[in-house]
């Protein structure tokens, strides 16, 4: 079956500008979660969405914002870009018994802000 | 605070040597626990977990990690290495829970083969 498709693959954008990451799950999942990687931060936890609602926030600023459709599919926004929001964003897909099957990471969106 | 550590970023093993990533975490209550490796460019793929029962679980290959509740471990174990190893590896803790579908990760180690 196909994996998790995140788009695009790299971004470079300009501070200030906001900016749309899209995650496609596994065909039949409803959880996807979203998590930024940096050097200096390791990785940490966003949001997660089921069947449409937010389930579960990290701790970032009302700047970054999700959302998922009735397809599963699902959208981070991160608005008025930082310097510091250069990372790679990972999104992962969830299925029916969650976090016991693990999830399954996509290959990320390398976002650059210059 | 619930909290991972892992206590080497870095490890170097000369090739077909036995390794071992240190993982432990603090918690008062039951966890599930993961090891997920990171090759270059690349998202995380699960390597292996432990949710409850048999203490040794072990990853298709070759690697297998042990959960010890007495010490709040979770340390992942190979005998032999392989170049092909060479990654990035990451221990994840998660407090099992109605709607607590997330993972905290550790800060990684990065396993260096030596041929």
């Amino acid at each position: 079956k196909a994996g998790v498709t995140q788009t695009p693959r790299y971004l470079i954008k300009t501070r200030g500008q906001q900016v749309t990451l899209s995650c496609s799950p596994i065909s039949g999942h409803r959880s996807v979660s979203w998590y930024q990687q940096t050097p200096g931060q390791g990785l940490q936890f966003l949001f997660e969405y089921f069947s449409e609602t937010q389930r579960n926030k990290g701790n970032f600023p009302g700047r970054f914002s999700g959302r998922q459709f009735s397809n599963s599919r699902s959208e981070m926004n991160v608005s008025t870009l930082e310097l510091g929001d250069s990372a790679l964003y990972l999104c992962a897909s969830g299925g029916g018994t969650g976090l016991r099957d693990g999830y399954t990471f996509g290959s990320g969106t390398r976002l650059t802000v210059v | 605070a619930q909290s991972v550590t892992q206590l080497d970023s870095q490890v170097p093993v000369f090739e077909e040597a036995p390794v071992e990533l240190r993982c432990n975490y603090s918690s008062s209550v039951s966890v599930y626990l993961f090891w997920y490796v990171q090759y270059p460019n690349q998202g995380l793929q699960l390597l292996l977990k432990y949710l409850s029962g048999s203490t040794l679980v072990e990853s298709i290959n070759g690697f297998e990690a042990e959960f010890n509740k007495s010490q709040t471990s979770f340390h992942l174990r190979k005998p032999s290495v392989h170049i092909s190893d060479t990654a990035e590896y990451f221990c994840a803790v998660s407090w099992p829970g109605f709607g607590n579908e997330k993972l905290t990760f550790g800060t990684g180690t990065r396993l260096t083969i030596i041929p």
